[in-house]
């Protein structure tokens, strides 16, 4: 069974810096596309990292272009996400999601996500 | 980066009814686009890929159409279960991005 779970969300102050990570299971995660997703209070869903399954290929958008850094541990089944320079405005739930096998930026299976909260 | 603009906000309907959501592209996706499903204090469940593929377990009264610009998710007969928001998403082109979301409403 394909399962992912996050962990190391929490509060920070403005500048301050988080690491998220995702545990994944059930699937050989070198043979699939990762990204996070994240969805602020209330709002809709915004893609915010993708790293390619053959993990040599990085994508994000302009928003937390050179804030964040996705990565993987394949040893220990495990994506991260280094946050840095923490805004306000990066308050939201993060969600890993995976890419679908043969299209994978569709995301198939998501975690139950991990609340990150940033504030003074 | 692809704007997407999905209508109505928010669709009133009974169950057993029928329902169409709406989803344009500021730009062409060709058959890139994706249909979500979420519920309160939940992950997303990808229902349809590339345009009009139906995820695995999902529902035949799920079906997804369009292509280019225009895309269109139909629940032919709401179930109870179905009422929730609806998300869109492109990958054709980085960033990936979603659209706004429709709520479906009893």
């Amino acid at each position: 069974e394909v399962q992912l779970l996050e962990s190391g969300g929490g509060f920070e102050q403005p500048g301050g810096s988080l690491k998220l990570s995702c545990a994944a299971s059930g699937f050989t995660l070198t043979n699939y596309a990762m990204s996070w997703v994240r969805q602020r209070p209330g709002k809709g869903l915004e893609w915010v990292s993708g790293l390619s399954g053959g993990g040599d290929s990085t994508y994000y958008p302009d928003s937390v272009k050179g804030r964040f850094t996705i990565s993987r541990d394949t040893s220990k089944t495990t994506v991260f996400l280094f946050m840095h320079d923490l805004r306000a405005e990066d308050t939201a739930v993060y969600y890993c999601a995976r890419g679908r096998s043969g299209s994978q930026y569709y995301f198939d299976y998501w975690g139950q996500g991990v609340l990150v909260t940033v504030s003074s | 980066e692809i704007v997407l603009t999905q209508s109505p906000a928010t669709l009133s309907l009974f169950p057993g009814e029928r329902a169409t959501l709406s989803c344009r592209a500021a730009e062409s996706v060709f058959t890139s686009l994706a249909w979500y499903q979420q519920k309160p204090g939940q992950a997303p469940r990808l229902l349809i890929y590339d345009a009009s593929n139906r995820a695995s377990g999902v529902p035949a009264r799920f079906s997804g159409s369009g292509s280019g610009t225009d895309f269109t998710l139909t629940i032919s007969s709401l179930e109870p279960e179905d009422f929730a928001t609806y998300y869109c998403q492109q990958r054709r082109s980085w960033p990936l991005t979603f659209g706004g979301g429709s709520k479906v409403e009893i």
